[in-house]
């Protein structure tokens, strides 16, 4: 069964500190691995990874895979007050074509 | 250009009651299609996906069915809705066979009273 770990749960931070969100996997014949950000309703893509060792950069959010130990981190730095948000990590396997299965979500709460 | 459209956005439904979510997309053919479940302030909890017509995989043993008579319709339902069914459901497609992002409908709020 695929499954998808997110740690930790929720964290609380400060305007400007730098944060680091973790999504470990336990999936057969990977072939992705998405990050998203939900803050309302619908969840908003922010990157997918299938290469380890590639970081993908957007501003101050960078993500990084790496799949000989099966985890990816989720780097933001500078925190605004703006990145409150549920982020989410999926994992799409290839033995189970179209399967995306997704983790707990980690809860940031950045105060001013 | 892509759309996907989820309604209603608010349903309030008494226990014992029949359900139907429904999940539209536009712009695409043949999309991988999704219903998931979100508890508050958690995770996303994969119901149902198909990746064609007629096809429907079930990832929970639960009150609640899918189908895709269309190729960009998918349709939640149950039969008879249990306190537990509450929850926000989201329906969201992807292309196929690419390494692609999924998309996201807005989101349907199933109150069971």
């Amino acid at each position: 069964e695929d499954k998808v770990v997110q740690s930790p749960l929720s964290l609380v931070v400060h305007e400007g500190d730098t944060v680091t969100l973790n999504c470990s996997y336990e999936v057969t014949n990977f072939r992705s691995l998405l990050w998203y950000k939900q803050e309302k309703k619908a969840p908003t893509f922010l990157f997918m990874l299938t290469s380890s060792g590639i970081e993908k950069k957007s501003g101050r959010l960078s993500s990084i895979l790496d799949k000989k130990e099966l985890f990816s981190i989720l780097n933001i730095t500078a925190t605004q007050t703006g990145d409150s948000a549920i982020y989410l990590c999926a994992v799409e396997s290839g033995t189970s074509y179209g399967k995306l299965t997704f983790g707990q979500g980690t809860i940031l709460t950045v105060h001013p | 250009s892509q759309t996907i459209h989820q309604w209603p956005a608010t349903l309030v439904q008494p226990v014992g009651s029949p359900l139907s979510l429904e999940c539209t997309v536009e712009g695409t053919s043949n999309p991988n299609l999704y219903w998931y479940r979100q508890a508050a302030g958690r995770g996303l909890q994969l119901l149902f996906y198909s990746v064609g017509i007629g096809q429907i995989s079930s990832e929970v043993p639960q009150n609640l069915s899918a189908s895709r008579p269309q190729d960009r319709q998918f349709i939640l339902s149950s039969k008879k809705l249990l306190l537990s069914d509450s929850g926000f459901y989201l329906c969201a497609w992807r292309r196929p066979r690419d390494h692609t992002e999924a998309f996201f409908g807005q989101g349907t709020r199933l109150t069971v009273v």
